[in-house]
């Protein structure tokens, strides 16, 4: 079985302040590593894939087979970071198995 | 430009009505989905196709059918709605390299 692990619901920064969403996965095999974003009032979207090893708006992620992380950074968020985002996994069926997603508010 | 198209963006159905949730796609995609998003339960799978007339149960298929008779159309069936089912629901497609997308939703209301 394939499952992933957002521990934070909500998480406020202020505006130039580093931010880390956390995502834990556990799979058997050797997943496909996603984080998806949803913008208020738009739908959701790919924000990047482990596999493209590509920075998005200034957003990286690594993957860790070891400890089982996909943890997505910024180092400096900005108010229009504001949304929630998903960390997703996807095994050989294609398939993606959503987190239960963290919202971020960056304050000014 | 819209690429997954979701037929209603607001739906309120009574309790025990059929209620039909429609989803086109036009990328020519092998593969369909239907989620449901619900505040600290993300998204959930109901049902998935990878071709045309073809379907899989996803985690929370009970309650739900689908019907896929052609590749561009992916429709998810309440056969009897109830309260408890009362969600968003997203319909997404993908290629065989895993990228999905996503339509805009459709938020329903069963009274």
């Amino acid at each position: 079985a394939q499952r992933v692990t957002q521990p934070e619901k909500l998480l406020s920064v202020f505006k130039g302040a580093p931010v880390e969403l956390k995502c834990n996965y556990s799979y058997s095999g050797s997943p496909e590593l996603f984080w998806y974003v949803q913008y208020s009032r738009q739908r959701l979207q790919l924000l990047l894939r482990h596999i493209s090893r590509e920075s998005i708006k200034g957003f990286t992620a690594d993957l860790n087979k070891g400890e089982t992380s996909f943890h997505l950074k910024k180092p400096f968020a900005q108010e229009e970071d504001s949304a929630m985002y998903y960390c997703a996994l996807s095994g050989s069926d294609y398939k993606l198995s959503f987190g239960a997603g963290t919202t971020v508010t960056v304050r000014a | 430009d819209v690429k997954v198209t979701q037929s209603s963006r607001y739906l309120v159905k009574r309790t025990g009505e059929k209620v039909f949730l429609e989803c086109v796609q036009d990328m020519d995609h092998e593969n369909m989905f239907w989620y449901r998003q619900d505040p600290g339960l993300g998204l959930r799978l109901i049902y998935f196709s990878y071709d045309v007339k073809m379907k899989e149960k996803g985690d929370i298929p009970e309650g739900y059918s689908v019907s896929r008779e052609k590749k561009e159309r992916f429709s998810l069936i309440l056969e009897s709605a109830s309260t408890n089912q009362t969600s968003m629901y997203l319909c997404a497609s993908s290629h065989t390299d895993y990228g999905y997308t996503f339509g805009s939703g459709t938020r329903l209301t069963v009274v």
